[in-house]
């Protein structure tokens, strides 16, 4: 099966410094890569799609100078949480997509905690 | 308004015993569903897509209702090892498939 991992798994740091976040497919070329955050005891709530070699789309109310996406090859999509605050501290998951097939297959999450 | 909403629950079950719950969704152009499974800390895993005519795989039931928009899952024989949130998700009708995940309904088998 497809195979997505994410690195660093879990990451502390301290406030105002950035953290860059890496998805990887292993055993596919994905087209479309999407970020997710989710805070306790919440839905899973799309932060960003990204597609090789083009600009990410954000969603409405997620500011893109603060979490800046780049998705450099069909295998790695990395976030990077720019001067991030106690506020980002929360579990980033990402998907990805191969080609026209339907199924996001999910990493393993990053859980980032923000001192 | 949310567009999938779901009972948070929990809904404890003992072992054994049938477990069902809903799910609704908001819009109606929404196409494709699912219902993921999420253990503690750890990533959504999909367990199974929803079909309109309703489908089945070993013990775990869906059922789409579009008229209603609402989705349900049933789960029977339950196991200790199904106790995990379950996310209802609703494949938004646009180019990129986006996925609108519900908070989950938290099931709790207890032996």
């Amino acid at each position: 099966g497809a195979v997505v991992s994410q690195h660093p798994s879990r990451v502390i740091c301290k406030s105002g410094t950035s953290v860059k976040i890496e998805c990887r497919s292993l055993d596919f070329q994905a087209t479309t890569m999407f970020w997710y955050r989710q805070f306790p005891k919440q839905s899973l709530m799309l932060m960003a799609t990204s597609n090789e070699g083009s600009k990410a789309t954000y969603e409405q109310g997620v500011e893109k100078d603060k979490f800046l996406i780049n998705h450099a090859s069909l295998t790695l999509s990395t976030l990077t949480v720019t001067s991030a605050h106690p506020e980002d501290s929360s579990f980033y998951i990402c998907s990805a997509v191969q080609g026209a097939v339907d199924t996001q297959y999910f990493g393993p999450g990053t859980r980032l905690t923000v001192l | 308004r949310k567009e999938v909403e779901q009972d948070p629950g929990p809904f404890n079950v003992p072992e054994g015993a049938t477990v069902a719950f809903n799910c609704t969704y908001s819009n109606s152009a929404s196409q494709s569903f699912f219902w993921y499974r999420q253990d503690c800390r750890k990533e959504p895993k999909l367990l199974m897509s929803v079909y309109s005519s309703g489908n089945e795989d070993g013990r775990f039931t869906a059922q789409l209702n579009r008229a209603s928009q609402y989705i349900s899952l049933l789960i029977r024989d339950s196991k200790l090892s199904d106790s995990a949130t379950y996310l209802c998700v609703a494949k938004k009708d646009d180019s990129w498939g986006k996925l609108q995940f519900g908070a989950g309904t938290q099931v709790v088998v207890t032996p």
